[in-house]
């Protein structure tokens, strides 16, 4: 079954402690990426890549990073998270250059104290 | 840059009533056009996309959405909505030669059995 998957689904953290959400794709998409989602501001793009070694910044990067190392695989990192990172994270991926259909992961809730 | 944007973010309607959700954008350029919805709990799912060819696009569950390229709109209809309609619609747009998506804040919809 094509899908993109996110681990952990939920997770509550305090102010500093490094964590990492796991994306991944079983569709052989070249383009992925993170979005945020937080009320009345819908969804906001952190970062994508186009592929292997190739990701950009989208609206928020501030306070994320992330790595390609492999075509599947798109993780988030927070390094020092902080309470105004609590929201809802989504992963996505596409097909092809550019933008086509997004298909998107069930979500991470992150809690941040 | 391109940004999206989406009135009435909260509407109540009644079973059979029909529904329409305007969606504007600033840029001026060839733009990929999306609505995607998101049920309760779920992640985000395409409704329908256009990107070139008969401005009226046909999606599932029957939505339709018009592109008026002088309005700079993209508007989603649907004649007689369901209770199972109740979700979160978003609009969004990627700017041809651009590889980030922009998503509008959303349109909650409610639908009153």
């Amino acid at each position: 079954e094509a899908q993109v998957t996110q681990n952990p689904r939920y997770l509550i953290t305090v102010t500093g402690k490094k964590l990492t959400v796991t994306c991944s794709q079983n569709m052989n998409h070249e383009y992925m990426s993170w979005y945020r989602q937080d009320p009345g501001l819908g969804l906001r793009q952190i970062y994508y890549s186009m592929n292997v070694e190739v990701t950009d910044k989208g609206d928020v990067p501030e306070g994320y990073k992330v790595s390609r190392k492999e075509k599947r695989n798109f993780p988030l990192i927070l390094e020092s998270p902080s309470p105004n990172q609590t929201s809802l994270y989504f992963c996505a991926s596409s097909s092809s250059e550019g933008i086509n259909e997004q298909y998107f992961g069930p979500g991470t809730r992150l809690t941040v104290t | 840059a391109q940004s999206v944007s989406q009135h009435n973010h909260h509407v109540i309607l009644s079973e059979a009533a029909s529904l329409e959700l305007g969606c504007n954008y600033s840029y001026g350029g060839t733009v990929n056009l999306f609505w995607y919805v998101q049920y309760p709990g779920q992640h985000l799912q395409l409704l329908l996309k256009y990107f070139s060819g008969d401005p009226l696009v046909k999606g599932i569950k029957g939505f339709e959405a018009e592109f008026i390229k002088s309005k700079f709109s993209f508007n989603l209809r649907k004649p007689s909505v369901q209770w199972s309609d109740t979700a979160e619609y978003f609009c969004a747009v990627n700017t041809h030669g651009n590889n980030r998506l922009a998503f509008g804040k959303g349109n909650q919809v409610v639908v009153i059995p």
